[in-house]
């Protein structure tokens, strides 16, 4: 089975501009979670979809935002870049069972992005 | 909220046997699990512990006491490739909420 992919795996910004990254997850999984990790602040949850609605949101500003399509693959857009927003973003896919904490997420490679 | 303690680093020697610690507050709490991380890769599962009490995957066990908020991961006959990051995690529910929250890592350093 596939794994989960990101697309692109660096990217290179300036300040003000926009910027989406995509996740395509494992075969059969209908969550999608996205993750900031940068070296001070370790893994952060962005967002979570499932089926296509965000189910769960971290606590970031406005300016991240995401989707998730029939296909379970889902982008996330990050408008008016910022320096800080300089980090890798991970996508997690997973089969969404909530019935239990043992739902394992399966992390993509990530996308790597530098903010200039 | 939620926030996880763990070692920032810890190096051991190889063939020995070291242990991560992760210490937790939260709310609505479901399990804990942990993940290692190399250097540049991705983020993979290790083990998910539900109940207190031992789970063992060949040269990796951990540990959860609940009632302690606190877990472990044990690492037996270290490798030079254990040498990575782990992160323990744990499953928060409440307030519609339901995610996984993750401590900052632990960098372990394997050395000759």
């Amino acid at each position: 089975k596939a794994g989960v992919t990101q697309t692109p795996r660096y990217l290179i910004k300036t300040r003000g501009q926009q910027v989406t990254l995509s996740c395509s997850p494992i075969s059969g999984h209908r969550s999608v979670s996205w993750y900031q990790q940068t070296p001070g602040q370790g893994l952060q949850f962005l967002f979570e979809y499932f089926s296509e609605t965000q189910r769960n949101k971290g606590n970031f500003p406005g300016r991240f935002s995401g989707r998730q399509f029939s296909n379970s693959r889902s982008e996330m857009n990050v408008s008016t870049l910022e320096l800080g927003d300089s980090a890798l973003y991970l996508c997690a896919s997973s089969l969404g069972d909530r019935t239990s904490g043992a739902d394992t997420q399966y992390f993509g490679p990530g996308t790597r992005l530098t903010v200039l | 909220g939620q926030s996880l303690e763990q070692p920032s680093e810890v190096t051991a020697v190889e063939g020995a046997i070291v242990q991560i610690n992760c210490t937790y507050q939260t709310s609505g709490f479901y399990g804990l699990s942990w993940y290692q991380q190399h250097d540049g890769g991705a983020p993979t599962f290790l083990s998910y512990n539900a109940l207190d009490g031992l789970e063992e995957t060949g040269r990796f066990s951990s540990f959860l006491s609940r009632s302690d908020s606190y877990g472990y991961l044990l690492l037996q006959e270290l490798q030079m490739k254990d040498s990575a990051s782990y992160f323990c995690a744990v499953r928060v529910t409440g307030a519609g909420s339901y995610q996984l929250t993750f401590g900052k890592g632990t960098k372990l350093s394997v050395i000759p």
